[in-house]
């Protein structure tokens, strides 16, 4: 079984441009989330997305955007890019529960590293 | 709100050692929590999982911890060290509502001694 996919691996930006990051999660799972891990901070929260809808959203500024398509899959947009954007940057899935969210165990991919120039 | 802490960002211990990391968490609701565990180059992968069954939870790879409701901690624990441990470990919180998020800590880099 395939795990959590990410795309692409590396991303190389400069200031005011925008990126885009893919991630196809595990199949069967309906759940997917995105953190940015910037160097000392730990995983800061994201997004949240299940069902095609957006649940919770973290403190970024709106110039985070994503989506899920019909298919699960998801991506991260960041527009205008700033240095402080550099990071690498996670997505986990979860099947979706039925019961709290908050006990969902979260599969991680590798992630795709941002370096903006 | 949620929160969690980890205490020391860097943590050094000999091989065969006892390895305890220190995590403490904030929330207004009973909480799940967890451990995950990250090696370099890759995603993180879920060490352990508390759900309120059962106070001391035992995970993969001989690690557990400790729900202690009166100190809000759930430090994860190891008996003895072994070199491959080493790696970034990571504790997260989520609680009982409809649209929790799951946030973690800063981590704690493990470091093995030989």
């Amino acid at each position: 079984e395939a795990g959590v996919t990410q795309s692409p691996t590396h991303l190389i930006k400069t200031r005011g441009q925008q990126a885009t990051l893919r991630c196809s999660p595990i199949s069967g799972h309906t759940s997917v989330y995105w953190y940015q891990q910037a160097l000392g901070l730990g995983l800061q929260f994201l997004l949240w997305y299940d069902e095609g809808e957006e649940r919770n959203r973290g403190n970024f500024p709106p110039r985070f955007s994503g989506r899920q398509f019909p298919n699960y899959s998801s991506e991260l947009n960041v527009n205008a890019l700033e240095l402080e954007d550099s990071a690498l940057y996670l997505c986990a899935s979860s099947p979706g529960s039925t019961g709290p969210s908050g006990a969902n165990v979260l599969t991680f991919g590798a992630g795709s590293r941002l370096t903006v120039l | 709100a949620q929160s969690v802490t980890q205490l020391g960002s860097h943590v050094s211990v000999s091989e065969g050692a006892l390895v305890l990391l220190r995590c403490n968490y904030s929330s207004s609701v009973p909480p799940y929590l967890f451990w995950y565990v990250q090696y370099p180059n890759q995603g993180l992968q879920l060490l352990l999982k508390y759900t309120s069954a059962a106070t001391l939870v035992k995970g993969i790879n001989g690690f557990e911890a400790e729900f202690k409701k009166s100190e809000t901690s759930f430090h994860l624990t190891k008996p003895s060290a072994h070199m491959s441990d080493a790696a970034e470990y990571f504790c997260a919180v989520g609680s009982y509502s409809s649209a929790s998020k799951i946030i973690f800590g800063s981590g704690t880099r493990l470091s093995i001694r030989p």
